[in-house]
């Protein structure tokens, strides 16, 4: 499968406890996004790595949330001291960058988190 | 902010009828994307229309693009219970915009 791989798929934590995913794009792709979608929206966006380069963060990603791609490969996005408000899916998409060009945005299966 | 709009924000048809959707966004776009995603499962990409084509087609599925109405649409043809799913358009100029999408679905 040369998908979008996401891990772990459901995540079931205690409130006040760190949670980490982790996602592997495409292995061409040097853009990697991260979503996150509640129940009958749409996916908002959190923030999304050129290589290894960090170029935004919504102002949805709070300071408990941080997100990484150490090697401009894979990505880690971890979230400490979870709230309830958290639980959600985190969705990882990754593309490649092309100037004027349009970019198909491939999503990865999501990973489930809820904080009791 | 949300830039892709859909509508309706449901639609139930019977198999073999044709389902279409709308979609309306604010900014001027290079492209825009539809993704289709079955409950609890990530997105998948169907089409992408840039903003300098009006129509384009992938098996069953046609879009439009009207940039002078800010509007795209969404034509599944000859529909199967395999297309109940929601339905979302979304814009790119760097990452993609989503609206709360289309429900669609398909009785048999």
């Amino acid at each position: 499968d040369t998908g979008v791989s996401q891990n772990p798929r459901h995540k079931i934590t205690k409130r006040g406890q760190n949670v980490t995913f982790r996602c592997d794009p495409i292995s061409e792709h040097n853009r990697l996004y991260w979503y996150r979608q509640t129940l009958g929206q749409g996916p908002e966006f959190l923030t999304y790595f050129q290589n290894e380069a960090q170029l935004e963060k919504s102002r949805l990603l709070s300071d408990r949330f941080s997100a990484e791609r150490p090697k401009g490969s894979f990505s880690t996005l971890e979230i400490q001291r979870t709230e309830q408000g958290d639980s959600a899916m985190y969705l990882c998409a990754s593309s490649t960058h092309r100037e004027n060009s349009g970019n198909t945005i491939y999503f990865g299966e999501g990973s489930w988190l809820t904080v009791v | 902010s949300q830039q892709g709009e859909e509508d309706p924000q449901a639609l139930s048809i019977q198999e073999g009828e044709n389902a279409t959707m709308n979609c309306s966004y604010k900014t001027s776009i290079n492209n825009l994307q539809w993704y289709r995603q079955n409950s609890g499962r990530g997105l998948v990409h169907l089409i992408l229309i840039r903003s300098n084509e009006r129509e384009k087609h992938s098996g069953r599925l046609r879009v439009t693009l009207d940039t002078s109405k800010k509007s795209s649409s969404l034509l599944i043809t000859a529909s199967r219970a395999a297309d109940t799913a929601s339905y979302f358009c979304a814009t790119n100029d760097y990452k993609l915009s989503f609206g709360a999408g289309t429900t669609v679905t398909v009785r048999a």
